[in-house]
């Protein structure tokens, strides 16, 4: 069992560049969420979906776009990537129970 | 919005000792995590509470919600270097739909030396 998969693992950017974090999850968890980690921060909410065709934003949810189209991926953009958004990313799942986490995407964008 | 703080930022305490984290929320915990996280690695459930007076333990790790559900503490007893890492204190704000968002607290940092 697969659990809560991220990839990549490590990334480099350019200012100004776009990509995608992948997330997916084989549990059938309808909610699922992305986080950033920095130092001294704990782990911030980015944006969460509550089920397919259903995203919404946490509580730094600026320069960061998800969708939903199943119930299996929850992918996270970045149109235009900023220093700023240099970070260690998670994904999670949950069906209203423990949350379940991936390894962690480390971003860094020069 | 609700905020969730965790004392002490970090702490260092000599291996065989006891020791107490403290998360305290701006508003009623509807649900409580713990989770660990070892430098540089991903998070570790450890338990959840979610109702007022709730004790839960795993091994040597205790943690308890309060009776007004707005702080918890996570005790160690008699700890070991296997216990280092950060620990990080997420709850559930409820939303309009049967499932909850996390939010999480700052963290702490406890290092543990022989």
């Amino acid at each position: 069992n697969a659990g809560v998969t991220q990839t990549p693992k490590f990334q480099v950017l350019k200012t100004g560049q776009s990509m995608t974090l992948q997330c997916a999850q084989d549990m059938n968890h309808e909610y699922m969420s992305w986080y950033r980690q920095d130092p001294g921060m704990g782990l911030r909410l980015i944006h969460y979906s509550v089920g397919a065709g259903i995203t919404d934003q946490g509580e730094v949810p600026n320069g960061y776009n998800v969708s939903r189209s199943t119930t299996e991926d929850f992918p996270l953009r970045l149109l235009s990537a900023a220093p700023s958004q240099t970070s260690v990313y998670f994904c999670a799942s949950s069906n209203a129970g423990e949350l379940f986490f991936g390894e962690g995407s480390r971003l860094t964008v020069l | 919005s609700q905020e969730l703080e965790q004392s002490p930022q970090s702490l260092i305490v000599q291996e065989g000792k006891n020791l107490t984290i403290n998360c305290t929320s701006s508003k009623t915990l509807y649900g409580l995590y713990w989770y660990k996280q070892k430098y540089g690695e991903g998070l570790i459930f450890l338990m959840m509470l979610q109702k007022g007076g709730e004790e839960k333990s795993h091994e040597k790790i205790t943690a308890k919600l309060d009776e007004k559900k707005q702080q918890s503490s996570l005790h160690i007893t008699a700890s070991q270097p296997s216990h280092a890492g950060i620990y990080l204190c997420g709850a559930e704000t409820p939303i309009k739909t049967s499932y909850d968002k996390v939010i999480f607290g700052p963290g702490t940092s406890l290092s543990v030396i022989p």
